[in-house]
């Protein structure tokens, strides 16, 4: 059972636009932390998509785009496309554990 | 380009110990914190292990605790995990990652991360 909680899969078709979101506590999310979102291409290893809960790393498309609220946080991906087929992890720092905890993964598909 | 590249995974037979290495390259490994994270086969990640830059402070998993030893040589801009007493569960691919940021840590961000290096723990 991951700390962070997110949805095992989300689909959609190309073009269309999905989210993906990511629920933490008062110990994680709640306190304040930043989340950071990381998109897993097959049999890659984890690349940073989302810093601190909105910002882009150079290079990233402006199709992903993070917001977060309370203990909660959502990943928004628009104009989906057969290359967005991945799956996305959801990270943030607790402060109950002293170290860094992972959502459970959410696998996208592009139908 | 911030390069690293993990290497020493193996098969290991359970209670069996294990060390892997991480080099990194294109920057000022010795200025940077430093994490290993895993990731069980079709399962999700696990941060487990962090070095602050200089070494002197790390801090662990509950999972791993007392079995794995995060270690660092700035000179040669390598990031070691010695790991002991490995059990089935310990089975994973082991990512070393950067912690980028200020010198607070809950603040770093992981970026990038190398390819990864499979370690099986079996009979």
């Amino acid at each position: 059972q991951s700390v962070l909680t997110q949805p095992p899969s989300v689909s959609g078709a190309p073009g269309q636009r999905v989210t993906i979101s990511c629920t933490g506590g008062s110990s994680n999310l709640g306190a304040g932390f930043d989340v950071h979102w990381f998109q897993q291409l097959p049999g890659t290893a984890p690349k940073l998509l989302i810093s601190e809960n909105t910002n882009r790393p150079s290079g990233v498309s402006d199709r992903f785009s993070g917001s977060k609220s309370g203990t909660s946080a959502s990943l928004a991906i628009t104009g989906l496309q057969a290359e967005d087929e991945a799956d996305y992890y959801c990270q943030s720092y607790d402060y109950t554990l002293s170290g860094w905890v992972f959502g459970g993964g959410t696998k996208l598909t592009v139908l | 380009e911030a390069q690293l590249v993990e290497s020493g995974g193996t098969l290991v037979q359970p209670g069996g110990s294990l060390r892997l290495s991480c080099v990194a390259s294109g920057f000022i490994f010795s200025g940077q914190s430093m994490n290993w994270v895993r990731q069980a086969p079709g399962k999700g990640l696990e941060w487990i292990a962090y070095i602050k830059s200089t070494g002197e402070i790390s801090h662990y998993a509950d999972s791993v605790k007392g079995r794995f030893t995060i270690s660092r040589d700035n000179a040669k801009s390598s990031l070691y995990l010695q790991m002991n007493s490995l059990r089935d569960d310990d089975t994973a691919v082991y990512y070393c990652a950067r912690g980028r940021g200020s010198s607070v840590i809950s603040t770093h961000i992981f970026d990038p991360w190398g390819q990864g290096t499979l370690v099986t723990v079996s009979s």
